[in-house]
């Protein structure tokens, strides 16, 4: 069974870059998050889908950070523009959406802005 | 509000020792508890959950851990770690009706020869 995929594994940036990351939540979840994970901060919720629904949007990540669903297999998260204070690890997770429902997590994306 | 407290951010322990990581819950309704751990450079991967019933579940690799609804606790334990055991452990809470997680701060456990 494919878990949840995420693409690039490790991406450097610029100061001011646009950045494109990439998940594959596992077939037939119906829920999609996109979490940033940092030693200060921990695990902070950017985004949560519901069937491709937005939920959540992460509140203070609304401005420079967008996640969208394509489609039910895939979702991606835009930085725009990137700042140093963006570095960290994103995380993706999907779960089939009922309470106690668990979520997958994927292998994470580290970001490093310059 | 919800929240979740782990109270010690670093254990160490003596391989073949045993393992108590503790949590503490804040959630006024009913709460669905899990226990996550993170190895370097990796994803959060379910090591147990709880969510009704016999309060002492059972999870992967020999940890279990223990409800407790009067003291609003959900604690980790192992009878005898390994040094693979080195990691991070999250403990979560969800709620009825909120799929969104609540993460505890983590807990890093060493595990010495």
């Amino acid at each position: 069974d494919a878990g949840v995929t995420q693409t690039p594994r490790h991406e450097v940036a610029e100061k001011g870059q646009t950045i494109i990351l990439k998940c594959e939540p596992v077939s037939g979840h119906n829920d999609l998050f996109w979490y940033r994970q940092t030693k200060i901060q921990g695990l902070e919720l950017l985004s949560y889908f519901r069937s491709k629904s937005l939920m959540e949007d992460g509140g203070a990540f609304k401005d420079r950070f967008k996640a969208e669903m394509l489609n039910s297999s895939f979702s991606t998260l835009k930085i725009q523009p990137t700042e140093p204070k963006d570095s960290a690890v994103y995380l993706c997770a999907s779960s089939l959406g009922y309470n106690y429902a668990e979520q997958f997590f994927g292998p994470g994306t580290r970001l490093t802005v310059l | 509000a919800q929240s979740v407290t782990q109270p010690d951010a670093r254990v160490t322990v003596s391989e073949g020792a045993s393992l108590q990581l503790r949590c503490k819950y804040s959630y006024s309704g009913t709460p669905y508890l899990f226990w996550y751990v993170q190895y370097p450079r990796q994803g959060l991967q379910l090591l147990l959950k709880y969510y009704s019933g016999d309060p002492v579940v059972q999870g992967v690799n020999g940890f279990e851990a223990e409800f407790s609804k009067s003291n609003s606790s959900f604690h980790l334990r192992k009878a005898s770690v390994h040094w693979s055991d080195s990691a991070v452990y999250f403990c979560v809470l969800s709620g009825t009706g909120n799929y969104k997680y609540v993460f505890g701060a983590g807990t890093r456990l060493k595990v010495i020869a």
